[in-house]
């Protein structure tokens, strides 16, 4: 079975100093991994994606994550943190690549940005 | 180009009622999902429709059932409600050529 564990229910950063959103799976095969975020009162939008490509992956706003098989994480990063980045952050692993992808998500992260 | 949209933003229920939500997907999207999100939690896996055919179902029961329409719009309806039914119900929509759930908005369901 497939699972995702986000650790840190919360995560507080002052503005410019780095994110790191950490992200660890579980999947007897492998796996396709995303980040989605979610603004208040709205749905999710994609940050990236991992489809066993590159290991390291970039995505919108400055968003990148890096896949690492040996420790099973796909941690979420940026170099510089801004106010606009305060929001939900959810990890999600994919139940298969057939015809679309069912995605199985974390119980999420949020972002807290401090001026 | 429009993306996903939802219908209603909102909705006020009362246990035992029937509800009907709705989803177009985004042009050119033949898959949409269904996702419930409880307050304070990630998004859960409903069901999924391709070309008008269930495919796939997380752990819900019967009682939570969905139709795709030949626009590839589709409903989820919610019979014999509980409280425990109150969330998010989030509705993706995806392509043969974009794999990619995009999501809607939302429907936010209130039951009391």
């Amino acid at each position: 079975a497939q699972s995702v564990t986000q650790l840190g229910s919360h995560v507080s950063v002052s503005e410019g100093a780095l994110v790191l959103l950490r992200c660890n799976y579980s999947s007897s095969v492998p796996p396709y991994l995303f980040w989605y975020v979610q603004y208040p009162n709205q749905g999710l939008q994609l940050l990236l994606k991992y489809t066993s490509a590159a290991t390291l992956v970039k995505g919108i706003n400055g968003f990148e994550a890096e896949f690492k098989k040996s420790e099973t994480s796909f941690h979420l990063t940026k170099p510089s943190a801004h106010m606009s980045d305060a929001a939900e952050y959810f990890c999600a692993v994919s139940m298969g690549a057939d015809s679309s992808y069912k995605l199985i998500f974390g119980s999420g992260t949020r972002l807290l940005v401090r001026p | 180009e429009t993306g996903v949209t939802q219908s209603p933003t909102h909705l006020i229920k009362t246990r035992g009622q029937q509800v009907t939500l709705r989803c177009s997907s985004q042009s050119g999207h033949n898959t949409v999902s269904w996702y419930q999100q409880a307050l304070g939690q990630g998004p859960q896996f409903i069901f999924q429709y391709y070309r008008e055919e269930e495919n796939g179902r997380g752990n819900f029961p019967p009682r939570f059932s969905g139709l795709q329409f030949p626009n590839y719009s589709s409903e989820l309806n919610v019979n014999a409600l509980e409280l425990d039914d109150s969330a998010l119900y989030l509705c993706a929509s995806s392509s043969d050529g974009f794999k990619v759930p995009f999501f809607g908005p939302g429907t936010r369901l209130t039951v009391l």
